[in-house]
């Protein structure tokens, strides 16, 4: 079953806890990206990667790490330096190789810091 | 940069009435633009465009470039079609190559 997974659903954090959120695709896709969603603000692009071992700072990057080591793997790190971690998570993945193409999304993650 | 703008977070309609979700765009190359809605409890996804020049649903969207805009539209709404509505863009050139930009969504509510 192709697709895009992302884990777990739900996590918490304390704070000032470093906390890793997983996403993999199946879909042989190159690109990979990270959004955040709030309600009233929508969709904000946190970081994007094109190809293995190169990713992009997106529109809202501070307090965020990831890594590209894997084709298939783009996790994401929401450090103690984001100062507001509490959001809904998406991640999603597209292929460069073909024009026009569609982005797909995992099922999100939650994270509440408590 | 690219920036995409969605002025309405919410738009309420009556079934059968028609609606129009708007979209504007800021892009200084070629983009391509998207139209992604998210139904209740399901996963975000793409519902058209506009290299396709589909309709999907009942919905169009045209890419007018002078006005740098892409809204989307249906002539008659029905109550199915409740969700939220992302517009977004992705840039084929320079330093934006790959990055996929969405507006701040629409959250459309059609009623019975």
């Amino acid at each position: 079953d192709g697709g895009i997974t992302q884990s777990p659903k739900y996590l918490f954090r304390k704070e000032g806890q470093n906390v890793t959120l997983s996403c993999e695709q199946n879909l042989n896709h190159d690109a990979m990206y990270w959004y955040r969603q709030d309600p009233g603000q929508g969709l904000r692009l946190i970081y994007y990667s094109q190809i293995v071992n190169d990713f992009q700072k997106g529109d809202i990057a501070e307090g965020y790490s990831v890594s590209r080591e894997k084709k298939e793997s783009f996790p994401l790190t929401v450090t103690s330096a984001q100062k507001n971690p509490t959001a809904f998570y998406l991640c999603a993945s597209s292929s460069e190789q073909v024009l026009f193409t569609e982005a797909f999304f995992g099922q999100g993650t939650r994270l509440t810091v408590v | 940069a690219q920036r995409v703008t969605q002025p309405e977070k919410l738009l309420s309609v009556f079934k059968g009435a028609p609606v129009e979700l708007k979209c504007n765009y800021s892009y200084s190359g070629s983009p391509e633009l998207f139209w992604y809605v998210q139904y209740s409890r399901q996963r975000l996804q793409l519902l058209l465009r506009h290299i396709s020049r589909e309709s999907i649903k009942g919905f169009t969207a045209d890419l007018n470039k002078g006005e740098t805009s892409f809204h989307l539209k249906k002539p008659f709404a029905q109550e199915e079609d409740s969700a939220m509505y992302y517009c977004a863009l992705s840039g084929r050139g320079g330093t934006s190559y790959g990055k996929l930009t969405f507006g701040q969504g629409t959250i459309l509510t059609v009623h019975p």
